[in-house]
């Protein structure tokens, strides 16, 4: 079974509006974490933003925000006022609490920013 | 100052040779991975170094020797190479393996075997 699960394989937006990119986790560890990553053209992974699962509140690192909703599993990236910069693969990732000892990711999300 | 290189960027070798990829990180962290990224972008595992001790050998061909000399690298080798070996391989790091600690990645070796 899938850990992490990006359904959206490509998704566009206009500049400056926002967008959601959704992702779903399998885990039936109690604590865990959820990790986004941005990887644009030229290839570099870039670290965006943390949920952990006892977190209380959505994580949020100025544009980006983490959807988080627990019960549903999911943990959706919305990224606000978008730009053409913004235009990357995003991926989420899961470090769960009784295996910590990798990073596991997601298929990817392809997001095209259009004037 | 670059966190974690690697080198080199690109490699493009024949089947049935040897080659090796160098990680060096400067961030002090105590663990090491290498993924491999395929053709569909999909980022998958290969290894997980502690304090220069495996700790992860995710099902990897025994091709694939990684060896890390001190905390500080983690080197990759590959012998033998395959047409199937081609893809971007990164090198990560964190601080350890909590559930709240995030990689830092290079910025990949694309590997082509022709």
């Amino acid at each position: 079974a899938q850990k992490i699960t990006q359904t959206q394989p490509g998704m566009f937006v206009q500049e400056k509006e926002a967008v959601t990119l959704d992702c779903t986790y399998d885990t039936s560890d109690p604590s865990y974490g959820l990790f986004w990553y941005k990887q644009p053209s030229s290839g570099e992974m870039i670290f965006l933003i943390y949920q952990g699962s006892y977190d209380q509140q959505n994580a949020t690192e100025g544009r980006y925000s983490l959807n988080f909703q627990k019960a549903r599993k999911s943990a959706n990236l919305v990224i606000s006022a978008s730009q053409l910069g913004d235009s990357a693969m995003y991926f989420c990732a899961m470090r769960e609490g009784y295996n910590t000892d990798k990073l596991i990711f997601g298929t990817g999300t392809r997001l095209q920013v259009f004037p | 100052d670059t966190a974690v290189s690697q080198t080199p960027k690109y490699l493009v070798t024949q089947m049935g040779n040897d080659k090796s990829i160098k990680c060096e990180q400067n961030l002090g962290h105590d663990t090491m991975y290498w993924y491999k990224q395929d053709s569909k972008k999909f980022l998958k595992i290969m290894f997980s170094y502690n304090n220069k001790e495996l700790i992860i050998n995710e099902t990897v061909p025994n091709r694939f020797s990684p060896k890390s000399p001190d905390k500080a690298h983690l080197n990759l080798h590959i012998n033998s190479l395959e047409l199937g070996d081609s893809a971007v391989y990164f090198c990560a790091s964190s601080q350890a393996t909590e559930v709240n600690t995030e990689a830092f990645f290079g910025q990949g070796t694309r590997l082509t075997v022709v």
